[in-house]
C-alpha cells in the first residue's frame, strides 16, 4: 500500500500565476482533505471533497478551488498566487463516516516570489 | 467556532525525563480530539485519538493522553523521552456535529516543537 502520495514535492511560482497540486489518497479511502501548513504553524483545513463534491470548506477565499476524480484522486488548484501562499500543502485521506483516523500525504511545499 | 491552544511553542526535556505537551480547546459539542507528530520534511503521523468511551487514550511509541472534559484539556505525556521523540506536535479537534466522524476538517493548534536533552 502506497499510502497518500502527492505531486510535485516542490513547486515555485511568481506571484498572480495559478498552479495545481495532486493528490492520490490511500487505497481504500473515498475522502480528500487539504491543509495548508505556513511556516512555523499548525495546519488549516482549506476544504473536503466526498463523491466528486466538496463537502466541507474553511475559511479560505474562491482563489482556492478543488476538484475529486472518480477514481477518489484530487487536485488543488489556487489562482492568482499571493506571496502568503507560500506554505506545505498537505493531502489527507479517510473513509467518511466510518474511521477516525486521516492519513496524511508528505505535502507539497509551494514557493511564491 | 473549535479552537485550540497548545502551551508552549517549544518543550525542552532531558533524555528519560517525563514529556508532557499540554492541549486545550474549545468547542460546542464533545469533540473528537488527536494528536499528531511531524518530523522535519515529513507529513503528520497520527500518534492517537479519542473518539468515545475510556478517556486515558494509549498511542503509538509509548504515548498516551487523557481526555478531561471539566477543563477542556487532551495533554499528551510519554514518562521517559527518548532522542528520536524530538519532533513537532500538534493537537486537532474535530466537531461531531457533521457527522463524518473523525474524516470531517481538523483545527490544529499552533504546534508544540520537542526537543530532547541528551
Amino acid at each position: 500500500d502506497a499510502g497518500v502520495t502527492q505531486s510535485p514535492t516542490h513547486l515555485i511560482k511568481t506571484r498572480g500565476q495559478q498552479v495545481t497540486l495532486r493528490c492520490s489518497p490511500k487505497s481504500g479511502h473515498d475522502t480528500v482533505s487539504w491543509y495548508q501548513q505556513a511556516l512555523g504553524q499548525g495546519p488549516q483545513f482549506i476544504f473536503q471533497y466526498y463523491e466528486e463534491e466538496e463537502r466541507q470548506r474553511g475559511n479560505f477565499p474562491d482563489r482556492f478551488s478543488g476538484h475529486q476524480f472518480p477514481n477518489y484522486s484530487s487536485e488543488l488548484n489556487v489562482n492568482a498566487l499571493l506571496l502568503g501562499d507560500s506554505a506545505l500543502y498537505l493531502c489527507a485521506s479517510s473513509l467518511l463516516g466510518l474511521d477516525f483516523e486521516q492519513f496524511f500525504g508528505p505535502g507539497t511545499r509551494l514557493t511564491v516570489l | 467556532a473549535q479552537s485550540v491552544t497548545q502551551l508552549g511553542s517549544h518543550v525542552s526535556v532531558s533524555e528519560g525525563a517525563l514529556v508532557l505537551l499540554r492541549c486545550n480547546y474549545s468547542s460546542s459539542v464533545p469533540p473528537y480530539l488527536f494528536w499528531y507528530v511531524q518530523y522535519p520534511n515529513q507529513g503528520l503521523q497520527l500518534l492517537l485519538k479519542y473518539t468515545t468511551g475510556a478517556t486515558l487514550v494509549k498511542g503509538i511509541n509509548g504515548f498516551e493522553a487523557e481526555f478531561k472534559k471539566s477543563e477542556t484539556s487532551f495533554h499528551l505525556t510519554k514518562p521517559s523521552a527518548h532522542m528520536s521523540d524530538a519532533a513537532e506536535y500538534f493537537c486537532a479537534v474535530s466537531d461531531q456535529e457533521d457527522s463524518g466522524g473523525g474524516a470531517d476538517g481538523l483545527t490544529f493548534g499552533k504546534g508544540t516543537h520537542l526537543i530532547i536533552q541528551p
